[in-house]
């Protein structure tokens, strides 16, 4: 079965950092681009990052960059991202996301990220 | 980068037909054949129903479609199900090499 399951999220302060992880099953991690996409309630979804397939292309959205760093781990499976500097508005569900025929066509089951004092 | 633009809200009866539109520029919908739709239900994760404007991925209904012209982008689901009622949200590449999602379009079954 083809599958992401994230893991990472929690409760951070303002100006604190968490990292997110995702791990990929049922498919080849390697020849995929992957993404991020958060969910706020407030805000609908929005696109994070993407990575290509090899980790030497990444974009970000403008209001996470230089904040975020995307990573992966081919061998492991794993994606990764950095979330450091966070801010109340970064507050979300965070979903992994496959990156095909310009579309994202499978998705994790999410973590919550809150940022809160 | 701005979101695009749905209508918050659509409904229909079982049976009928529902028509959802996704607004951008040309910077994104009208640049590109890469506009997605998304349905969501409470509590999941989004579910990919068309991508690259009007095809299908295996396992959907034929009676989602997808369709576009210039900047606007629409979903239609035609035979309207008790299970078609969930929140919808279209997608477009951008000329920036990122993605921008639309606002978001709940759906009633009534």
């Amino acid at each position: 079965e083809v599958q992401l399951v994230e893991s990472g999220g929690g409760l951070v302060q303002p100006g604190g950092s968490l990292r997110l992880s995702c791990t990929a099953s049922g498919f080849t991690f390697s020849s995929y681009w992957m993404s991020w996409v958060r969910q706020d309630p407030g805000r609908g979804l929005e696109w994070v990052a993407n990575i290509n397939q090899d980790g030497t292309e990444k974009y970000y959205m403008d209001s996470v960059k230089g904040r975020f760093t995307l990573s992966r781990d081919n061998a492991m499976n794993s994606l990764y991202l950095q979330m450091n500097s966070l801010r109340a508005d970064d507050t979300a569900v965070y979903y992994c996301a496959r990156k095909w025929a310009g579309t994202f066509d499978i998705w994790g089951q999410g973590t919550m990220v809150t940022v809160s004092s | 980068q701005s979101a695009l633009t749905q209508p918050p809200s659509a409904s229909g009866s079982p049976g009928q037909s529902v028509t959802i539109s996704c607004t951008g520029t040309s910077s994104d919908v009208g640049g590109y054949d890469y506009v997605s739709w998304y349905q969501q239900h409470p509590g999941k994760a989004p579910k990919l129903m068309i991508y690259e404007v009007s095809k299908r991925p295996s396992g959907v209904p034929d009676r989602f479609s997808g369709s576009k012209s210039g900047n606007t982008a629409s979903l239609t689901v035609s035979g309207l199900q008790a299970e078609d009622e969930a929140d919808y949200y279209c997608t477009s590449y951008t000329d920036r090499n990122n993605y921008v999602f639309g606002t978001g379009t709940r759906v009633t079954v009534l």
